[in-house]
């Protein structure tokens, strides 16, 4: 069975402060995917990155940046100069490895970025 | 940009009366889910759509539940008999097919289901 723990259930964090967002899976398929999206206040769920399992090559996309390590099963994602329009709720999901493959989605984490 | 569409917004609904609940997926795309989001919690698989038929439930999915894609482009989630705990975002998504790298899921912006 696939599983994505985020023990994080809320981080708050002054504006201009970096922050890690913490996921660990569990999976038996060799071949597999992991996200995160962002769920803003109003309500939709908004893609932020995707990584294959045979590619862990960390990846920076502006303030974003995203560690992957298969040795600890996680994949965590940091905020550079966190800012008030980060304040979200954040999942990470994962997939198989098939083409339609299901996401499992972790519990949330909650970000409130203070001004 | 193609977008997953999804109508209504927000339904209000009686406990006991049908609601039908709609997306109109990316056109291109060959897999289609439908997830449910209780307020405050995790996002949870309801069911996966293949080549117009079922292709995997979770348990949240039992015999209250359909899903049908009526028209080729319409994919719909039928709830026959509402309950209070039905009261939840229900979110819509797509993937692309074969002979494509596997990409994310395009979720819709959701539809929030009140059962009063």
């Amino acid at each position: 069975a696939q599983k994505v723990t985020q023990a994080q259930t809320e981080i708050s964090v002054v504006e201009k402060e970096d922050v890690t967002l913490d996921c660990v899976y569990e999976t038996r398929d060799t071949t597999y995917y992991l996200f995160w999206y962002k769920q803003p206040p109003s309500g939709e769920l908004v893609f932020l990155i995707r990584r294959n399992s045979f590619d862990e090559q960390n990846e920076i996309s502006g303030r974003y940046s995203w560690n992957f390590q298969k040795s600890t099963s996680s994949f965590n994602f940091t905020i550079t100069a966190s800012q008030v329009v980060d304040s979200a709720v954040y999942f990470c999901a994962l997939s198989g490895g098939g083409y339609g493959n299901k996401l499992v989605f972790g519990a949330g984490t909650i970000l409130r970025v203070k001004s | 940009e193609p977008e997953v569409t999804q109508t209504p917004s927000h339904q209000v609904t009686q406990m006991g009366q049908e609601v039908i609940l709609r997306c109109v997926p990316i056109s291109n795309h060959l897999y289609f889910y439908w997830y449910r989001q209780i307020l405050g919690q995790k996002v949870e698989f309801l069911v996966s759509f293949y080549n117009n038929e079922i292709s995997e439930k979770s348990e949240i999915f039992d015999d209250q539940f359909s899903v049908e894609r009526p028209d080729g482009s319409n994919f719909t989630l039928k709830i026959r008999s509402t309950k209070l705990e039905d009261s939840a975002m229900y979110f819509c998504a797509s993937r692309p097919g074969q002979g494509i790298t596997n990409t994310e899921a395009f979720f819709g912006q959701g539809t929030r289901l009140t059962v009063v």
